[in-house]
């Protein structure tokens, strides 16, 4: 069966701070991965998807980056964090077609000070 | 384009009937489902591909209308469990188009 990791659940960290967030996706092969932002009132927010190893596409001009280097690893980064950047962050994993039925990981609470 | 969700939240006892709305003001390809439950992630619930069709999850069902580029969730007799935050995600027709999601419903269920 499929799974999907998330890590870590909860960081704080200081503005101008560096960041990296991990995902990585077990039992199945060539998923489309997605980094998404849920901040209060705001929904689910479509950061950075991708259909394969290296190919990223980005959704909302930001500091953040993300980046595939292997099939099912799929990583969000900062060089500098912002107040901006605090939120709930969660990976997803879907086959076939773009946006069909996304299985979510647990997800990582940012809070930047 | 994000979809409009409505209304802003819902409160009800346990066993009584809810109905969650999601619009679009543009032509859809589908219409997506999702509960998220506080501190954890979204769980799927359904999808809705063609017009007028309706599709059912344990006691939810939902209808997506074409013409009016809107569906609705039907949460029948609710239980406890189904408290969460309800989110509609939607697909416009035309190639590449992305999953958006709205800003999502809560939904309290009391006993």
């Amino acid at each position: 069966s499929q799974t999907i990791h998330q890590w870590p659940a909860t960081l704080v960290q200081p503005v101008g701070s560096p960041l990296s967030l991990e995902c990585t996706v077990e039992g199945t092969s060539n998923p489309n991965l997605y980094w998404y932002r849920q901040a209060a009132g705001r929904g689910l927010q479509l950061l950075f998807y991708s259909v394969g190893i290296g190919q990223i596409s980005s959704e909302v001009p930001q500091n953040l980056s993300a980046s595939r280097p292997q099939d099912r690893q799929f990583i969000l980064s900062s060089k500098k964090l912002l107040l901006s950047d605090s939120g709930f962050y969660l990976c997803a994993w879907s086959v076939g077609a773009m946006g069909e039925k996304l299985f979510f990981g647990s997800g990582t609470q940012l809070s930047v000070l | 384009q994000q979809p409009v969700q409505s209304p802003q939240a819902v409160i009800l006892r346990e066993g009584e009937d809810a109905v969650i709305n999601c619009s679009s003001s543009k032509a859809l390809y589908s219409v997506h489902w999702y509960r998220q439950k506080h501190g954890e992630a979204p769980v799927f619930l359904m999808i809705l591909l063609k017009g007028g069709e309706q599709k059912g999850h344990e006691k939810i069902s939902a209808s997506f209308n074409e013409k009016k580029q809107q569906s609705s969730l039907y949460l029948t007799a609710s239980q406890l469990s189904y408290s969460g935050t309800y989110f509609c995600g939607t697909r416009l027709t035309g190639a590449n188009s992305k999953l958006t999601f709205g800003k999502g419903i809560t939904l309290s269920v009391r006993p």
